[in-house]
Protein backbone atom coordinates (compact mmCIF):
# COMPACT_ATOMS: atom_id res chain seq x y z
CA UNK A 1 0.00 0.00 0.00
CA UNK A 2 0.91 3.42 -1.00
CA UNK A 3 1.88 5.96 1.39
CA UNK A 4 2.50 9.54 0.94
CA UNK A 5 3.94 12.16 3.16
CA UNK A 6 4.62 15.98 2.41
CA UNK A 7 6.75 18.22 3.38
CA UNK A 8 8.05 21.81 3.54
CA UNK A 9 8.05 25.55 4.57
CA UNK A 10 4.22 25.64 6.53
CA UNK A 11 4.70 29.53 5.85
CA UNK A 12 6.31 31.37 2.97
CA UNK A 13 6.42 34.97 1.71
CA UNK A 14 4.92 36.92 -0.87
CA UNK A 15 6.63 36.47 -4.38
CA UNK A 16 8.68 33.67 -3.12
CA UNK A 17 8.48 30.49 -4.37
CA UNK A 18 6.55 27.40 -2.48
CA UNK A 19 8.33 24.62 -2.38
CA UNK A 20 7.00 21.36 -1.60
CA UNK A 21 8.20 17.48 -1.03
CA UNK A 22 5.89 14.32 -1.42
CA UNK A 23 8.25 11.49 0.02
CA UNK A 24 6.82 8.17 -1.21
CA UNK A 25 6.55 4.32 0.28
CA UNK A 26 5.08 1.27 -0.66
CA UNK A 27 5.95 1.99 -4.07
CA UNK A 28 8.52 3.41 -6.24
CA UNK A 29 8.11 6.87 -8.35
CA UNK A 30 9.45 5.21 -11.35
CA UNK A 31 6.86 2.47 -11.48
CA UNK A 32 5.49 3.11 -14.98
CA UNK A 33 1.48 2.23 -13.98
CA UNK A 34 1.46 5.21 -11.36
CA UNK A 35 1.30 8.56 -11.64
CA UNK A 36 1.74 11.59 -9.20
CA UNK A 37 -0.37 14.11 -8.55
CA UNK A 38 -0.45 17.49 -6.43
CA UNK A 39 -4.30 19.41 -4.77
CA UNK A 40 -4.83 21.65 -3.02
CA UNK A 41 -7.53 23.35 -0.85
CA UNK A 42 -7.97 26.73 0.16
CA UNK A 43 -9.75 27.39 3.59
CA UNK A 44 -13.03 26.37 3.73
CA UNK A 45 -13.10 25.73 0.46
CA UNK A 46 -13.32 22.82 -2.13
CA UNK A 47 -10.55 20.41 -3.71
CA UNK A 48 -8.97 22.64 -6.43
CA UNK A 49 -6.58 20.18 -9.07
CA UNK A 50 -2.57 21.68 -9.51
CA UNK A 51 -0.83 18.97 -11.97
CA UNK A 52 0.09 15.81 -12.12
CA UNK A 53 4.18 13.72 -13.24
CA UNK A 54 4.47 10.55 -14.55
CA UNK A 55 8.11 9.08 -14.00
CA UNK A 56 9.25 9.44 -17.68
CA UNK A 57 8.96 13.18 -17.19
CA UNK A 58 5.58 13.66 -18.58
CA UNK A 59 3.58 16.56 -16.88
CA UNK A 60 0.39 18.13 -17.36
CA UNK A 61 -0.77 21.22 -14.79
CA UNK A 62 -3.56 23.33 -14.32
CA UNK A 63 -4.03 26.00 -17.03
CA UNK A 64 -4.73 28.25 -14.35
CA UNK A 65 -1.38 27.80 -12.50
CA UNK A 66 0.93 26.50 -15.41
CA UNK A 67 2.23 29.35 -15.87
CA UNK A 68 3.96 29.40 -12.77
CA UNK A 69 4.27 26.01 -11.76
CA UNK A 70 6.80 22.72 -11.90
CA UNK A 71 6.20 19.34 -11.18
CA UNK A 72 9.17 17.40 -10.97
CA UNK A 73 10.61 14.08 -9.92
CA UNK A 74 13.37 12.34 -7.83
CA UNK A 75 13.85 8.55 -8.91
CA UNK A 76 16.63 8.28 -6.35
CA UNK A 77 15.03 9.58 -3.21
CA UNK A 78 11.49 8.27 -4.40
CA UNK A 79 9.88 11.65 -4.08
CA UNK A 80 8.15 13.70 -6.45
CA UNK A 81 8.11 17.82 -5.68
CA UNK A 82 6.22 21.12 -6.32
CA UNK A 83 7.16 24.53 -7.32
CA UNK A 84 5.02 27.62 -7.24
CA UNK A 85 6.87 30.96 -8.05
CA UNK A 86 5.57 34.30 -7.35
CA UNK A 87 2.95 33.46 -4.73
CA UNK A 88 0.60 35.63 -3.27
CA UNK A 89 -2.01 35.33 0.14
CA UNK A 90 -4.43 33.38 -3.09
CA UNK A 91 -1.88 30.62 -2.54
CA UNK A 92 -2.65 30.24 0.87
CA UNK A 93 -3.89 26.35 1.19
CA UNK A 94 -3.82 23.02 2.64
CA UNK A 95 -1.06 21.39 -0.75
CA UNK A 96 -1.96 17.49 -1.04
CA UNK A 97 0.00 14.90 -2.78
CA UNK A 98 -1.43 12.43 -4.43
CA UNK A 99 -0.95 8.89 -6.20
CA UNK A 100 -3.14 6.95 -8.91
CA UNK A 101 -1.94 3.04 -8.51
CA UNK A 102 -5.01 0.66 -8.40
CA UNK A 103 -6.37 2.20 -11.40
CA UNK A 104 -3.26 3.74 -13.26
CA UNK A 105 -5.41 6.33 -14.42
CA UNK A 106 -3.31 9.65 -13.35
CA UNK A 107 -7.13 11.27 -12.80
CA UNK A 108 -8.06 9.02 -9.98
CA UNK A 109 -6.70 9.82 -6.63
CA UNK A 110 -6.61 6.42 -4.37
CA UNK A 111 -3.47 7.89 -2.28
CA UNK A 112 -3.60 11.15 -0.43
CA UNK A 113 -0.68 12.12 1.63
CA UNK A 114 -1.88 13.97 4.86
CA UNK A 115 -1.86 17.53 3.51
CA UNK A 116 0.13 20.06 4.91
CA UNK A 117 -0.82 23.59 4.88
CA UNK A 118 0.99 26.50 3.68
CA UNK A 119 0.03 30.08 4.23
CA UNK A 120 2.14 33.36 2.15
CA UNK A 121 2.31 35.84 3.88
CA UNK A 122 4.74 38.29 5.05
CA UNK B 1 -10.81 26.89 -15.55
CA UNK B 2 -14.28 26.95 -14.22
CA UNK B 3 -14.72 24.42 -11.51
CA UNK B 4 -18.03 21.48 -12.09
CA UNK B 5 -21.56 22.17 -10.62
CA UNK B 6 -22.68 20.80 -7.48
CA UNK B 7 -25.43 22.03 -4.87
CA UNK B 8 -23.70 23.27 -1.86
CA UNK B 9 -25.76 20.68 0.37
CA UNK B 10 -28.04 17.77 0.58
CA UNK B 11 -29.99 16.48 3.68
CA UNK B 12 -31.83 13.42 4.14
CA UNK B 13 -32.88 11.28 7.14
CA UNK B 14 -31.54 7.81 7.84
CA UNK B 15 -32.52 5.18 5.56
CA UNK B 16 -33.55 7.76 2.95
CA UNK B 17 -31.54 7.68 -0.42
CA UNK B 18 -29.94 11.22 -1.61
CA UNK B 19 -28.17 12.07 -4.81
CA UNK B 20 -25.58 14.95 -4.80
CA UNK B 21 -25.28 16.16 -8.67
CA UNK B 22 -22.45 17.48 -10.66
CA UNK B 23 -23.29 19.13 -14.05
CA UNK B 24 -19.97 20.02 -16.37
CA UNK B 25 -19.55 20.32 -20.06
CA UNK B 26 -19.04 17.98 -23.51
CA UNK B 27 -15.29 19.12 -23.15
CA UNK B 28 -15.50 16.93 -19.17
CA UNK B 29 -18.34 14.56 -18.08
CA UNK B 30 -20.31 14.74 -21.08
CA UNK B 31 -17.09 14.10 -23.31
CA UNK B 32 -15.68 11.13 -20.76
CA UNK B 33 -16.81 8.52 -18.30
CA UNK B 34 -13.54 9.33 -16.36
CA UNK B 35 -15.99 11.18 -12.93
CA UNK B 36 -15.09 10.33 -9.48
CA UNK B 37 -16.45 11.35 -6.74
CA UNK B 38 -14.52 12.03 -2.73
CA UNK B 39 -15.80 11.82 0.44
CA UNK B 40 -13.92 14.59 2.86
CA UNK B 41 -14.79 14.54 6.38
CA UNK B 42 -13.59 18.13 8.35
CA UNK B 43 -10.36 18.20 8.79
CA UNK B 44 -9.68 15.42 6.45
CA UNK B 45 -7.98 13.88 3.68
CA UNK B 46 -10.22 13.23 0.67
CA UNK B 47 -11.35 9.50 0.21
CA UNK B 48 -12.22 8.18 -3.34
CA UNK B 49 -15.70 6.82 -3.51
CA UNK B 50 -16.19 6.83 -7.06
CA UNK B 51 -14.52 6.15 -10.38
CA UNK B 52 -14.98 6.35 -13.86
CA UNK B 53 -18.67 7.04 -13.35
CA UNK B 54 -19.53 3.94 -11.62
CA UNK B 55 -17.04 1.43 -9.99
CA UNK B 56 -16.58 1.23 -6.49
CA UNK B 57 -12.77 1.10 -5.06
CA UNK B 58 -12.86 -2.12 -2.79
CA UNK B 59 -13.80 -1.68 0.77
CA UNK B 60 -16.28 1.25 -0.25
CA UNK B 61 -19.85 0.16 0.98
CA UNK B 62 -22.63 -1.00 -2.00
CA UNK B 63 -24.78 2.03 -0.47
CA UNK B 64 -22.63 4.22 -2.98
CA UNK B 65 -23.18 4.29 -6.53
CA UNK B 66 -22.73 6.57 -9.57
CA UNK B 67 -24.27 7.52 -12.82
CA UNK B 68 -24.07 9.55 -15.96
CA UNK B 69 -26.25 11.57 -18.35
CA UNK B 70 -24.98 13.87 -20.61
CA UNK B 71 -22.89 16.64 -18.95
CA UNK B 72 -24.41 15.48 -15.70
CA UNK B 73 -22.61 13.04 -13.30
CA UNK B 74 -24.42 11.97 -10.34
CA UNK B 75 -23.33 9.96 -6.95
CA UNK B 76 -26.07 7.89 -4.67
CA UNK B 77 -26.17 7.35 -0.90
CA UNK B 78 -29.28 4.54 -0.72
CA UNK B 79 -30.05 3.59 3.07
CA UNK B 80 -28.05 6.72 4.12
CA UNK B 81 -26.26 6.58 7.58
CA UNK B 82 -24.82 8.99 10.47
CA UNK B 83 -21.52 8.71 9.21
CA UNK B 84 -22.34 9.58 5.39
CA UNK B 85 -22.37 13.13 6.82
CA UNK B 86 -19.79 14.66 4.81
CA UNK B 87 -18.37 16.55 2.29
CA UNK B 88 -18.34 15.07 -1.11
CA UNK B 89 -17.10 16.22 -4.25
CA UNK B 90 -16.83 14.96 -8.07
CA UNK B 91 -14.38 15.28 -10.33
CA UNK B 92 -13.69 14.77 -14.40
CA UNK B 93 -11.18 14.38 -16.75
CA UNK B 94 -11.37 17.56 -19.19
CA UNK B 95 -9.84 18.13 -22.61
CA UNK B 96 -6.33 18.85 -22.59
CA UNK B 97 -5.27 16.12 -20.46
CA UNK B 98 -6.51 18.41 -17.25
CA UNK B 99 -8.94 17.51 -14.09
CA UNK B 100 -11.13 19.96 -12.73
CA UNK B 101 -13.04 19.24 -9.29
CA UNK B 102 -16.36 20.15 -8.28
CA UNK B 103 -17.31 23.08 -5.64
CA UNK B 104 -18.29 20.15 -3.34
CA UNK B 105 -22.11 19.01 -1.41
CA UNK B 106 -22.21 19.39 1.97
CA UNK B 107 -24.32 16.06 2.84
CA UNK B 108 -26.37 16.44 6.38
CA UNK B 109 -28.20 13.35 8.42
CA UNK B 110 -31.11 14.85 9.83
Amino acid sequence: QVQLQESGPGLVRPSQTLSLTCTVSGGTVSNGAYYWSWVRQHPGKGLEWIGFIYYGGYTSYSPSLKSRLTISVDTSKNQFSLGLNSVTAADTAVYYCASSTSTSAWYVFDYWGQGTLVTVSS
Amino acid sequence: QSALTQPASVSGSPGQSITISCTGTSSDIGGYNYVSWYQQYPGKVPKLMIYDVRNRPSGVPDRFSGSKSGNTASLTISGLQAEDEADYYCSSYRSGNTLVFGGGTKVTVL
